[in-house]
């Protein structure tokens, strides 16, 4: 079974402009989490979403938003980007039995470096 | 405020002895913990889990001990090996009311170093 795929694995963005990211989760799941890792702050939950709708959302601003598809297939933006949105984007996928109990599992993340 | 700690930032054991990693918390509403290796440039991978109703967890090499009481849970690697060398996470999930959202809290991870 493929894993959670992430693309792209790196980006390069300037302060201002916008990005998006997009998350593919394994194959039957069908929970979406997003996490930003930095070296300050280390993994920050950002949200999460099941069914197409956000049933979670961590401590960020509203510059940072996300969708899914029906597909489970998911995406999340930055908008007007500062020199701190720079780090490791990681999503994972959970499978949709249960609830906090199952397991999230990774991809690979993308780097974002704002310059 | 760190829900999750993890004390110490680095750990050396030689090839073949037993490598502890610790982990505290402090929101007494977590029930499930989980264990993730980390490798750089990748994702973390889960390694191994444990909920509340349990004080143990085992998983070939690894073994997961939680003490409720002291809010502490550590990481066994038996024995240790080279390959096992990467960042140890420690992470925290709580029942949340309104639904069975999941949220992960992490700490700030233990770069494990297994020499030959």
């Amino acid at each position: 079974k493929a894993g959670v795929t992430q693309t792209p694995r790196y980006l390069i963005k300037t302060r201002g402009q916008q990005v998006t990211l997009s998350c593919s989760p394994i194959s039957g799941h069908r929970s979406v989490s997003w996490y930003q890792q930095t070296p300050g702050q280390g993994l920050q939950f950002l949200f999460e979403y099941f069914s197409e709708t956000q049933r979670n959302k961590g401590n960020f601003p509203g510059r940072f938003s996300g969708r899914q598809f029906s597909n489970s297939r998911s995406e999340m933006n930055v908008s007007t980007l500062e020199l701190g949105d720079s780090a490791l984007y990681l999503c994972a996928s959970s499978p949709p039995l249960g609830g906090h109990t199952d397991t999230q599992y990774f991809g690979p993340g993308t780097r974002l470096t704002v310059l | 405020d760190q829900q999750v700690k993890q004390n110490s930032p680095s750990l050396s054991v030689q090839e073949g002895r037993i490598s502890i990693l610790n982990c505290d918390y402090t929101n007494s509403m977590f029930d499930y913990f989980l264990w993730y290796k980390k490798y750089p440039a990748e994702g973390p991978t889960f390694l191994i889990s444990i909920s509340s109703i349990k004080d143990k967890n085992e998983d070939g090499r690894f073994t997961v001990f939680l003490n409720k009481s002291a809010k502490h849970l550590s990481l066994h690697i038996v024995p240790s090996q080279p390959g096992d060398s990467a960042v140890y996470f420690c992470a925290a999930s709580a029942g949340i009311s309104s639904g069975s959202a999941r949220q992960l809290t992490f700490g700030s991870g233990t770069q494990l170093t297994v020499l030959p």
